[in-house]
């Protein structure tokens, strides 16, 4: 079955560059997506990169995918303390379809002053 | 990007009684939303498909009768929560993806925090 992993837990100084990382078992996925939550509060997609991407920048925010490895990751550059939140990676088969989303377990981004 | 909405925010019911959540999809039309659901410090978990004008598709383990979903229209989709208990407590999330970027994005409802007591 699908499978996507993530690290539970990252620490950064403000201004620091963040590197969350994400792996997946299904090779037919389409789509991956970052997505951040904070404390109480639904889900904010960050960003989403094709699978036939390697890379896709916006702004503050660099996702690769390395789809030989099935790894994904995405920098945030310039740390802030309102990045501090839990990070989602996610993915789905097919855009075409109504397919649910597949997400990883989240990690909380912890930035210090 | 689009906008769901969910309602209400949070809720506490009595044992026993049914809660309503709504998701709104509020600039565009969703013909499929989901459901899922989210306990303390872990990921979403799915819970059933909401398909507009047929029935839901539900994971398994998730009792249907119990979770009732009914999705009469392209912008609105319930989650009925029958007999709640307290082991129904949790974060209920909806989302729903915009058709307009050909399913793409998949944007969420912010959540509804239910606690049965």
């Amino acid at each position: 079955g699908e499978d996507v992993e993530q690290s539970l837990f990252l620490s950064v100084r403000e201004g620091d560059s963040s590197v969350i990382n994400c792996t997946y078992t299904d090779s037919s996925s389409t789509y991956l997506y970052w997505y951040k939550q904070e404390p109480g509060a639904g889900l904010q997609l960050l960003t989403y990169i094709f699978s036939n991407m390697d890379m896709k920048q916006d702004q503050r925010l660099t996702v690769l995918l390395n789809k030989k490895d099935k790894h994904l990751s995405l920098r945030i550059a310039d740390t802030q303390t309102g990045d501090s939140a839990i990070y989602f990676c996610a993915e789905t088969f097919s855009s075409g379809s109504a397919r649910q989303l597949t997400f990883g377990s989240g990690t909380q981004l912890t930035v210090l002053p | 990007g689009a906008v769901v909405s969910q309602h209400p925010s949070w809720v506490i019911c009595k044992s026993g009684t049914s809660v309503k959540i709504e998701c709104r999809s509020l600039d565009f039309q969703a013909t499929t939303m989901f459901w899922y659901r989210q306990f303390p410090k872990q990921s979403l978990m799915l819970m059933a498909t909401s398909n507009e004008g047929s029935k839901a598709t539900y994971e398994q383990g998730v009792e249907k009768d119990k979770f009732l979903i009914n999705h009469a229209s392209l912008t609105l989709s319930t989650l009925t929560v029958t007999s709640a208990h307290p082991e129904d407590s949790s974060f209920y999330i909806c989302s729903a993806r915009d058709q307009r970027t050909g399913n793409t994005e998949a944007f969420f409802g912010q959540g509804t925090r239910l606690t049965v007591v």
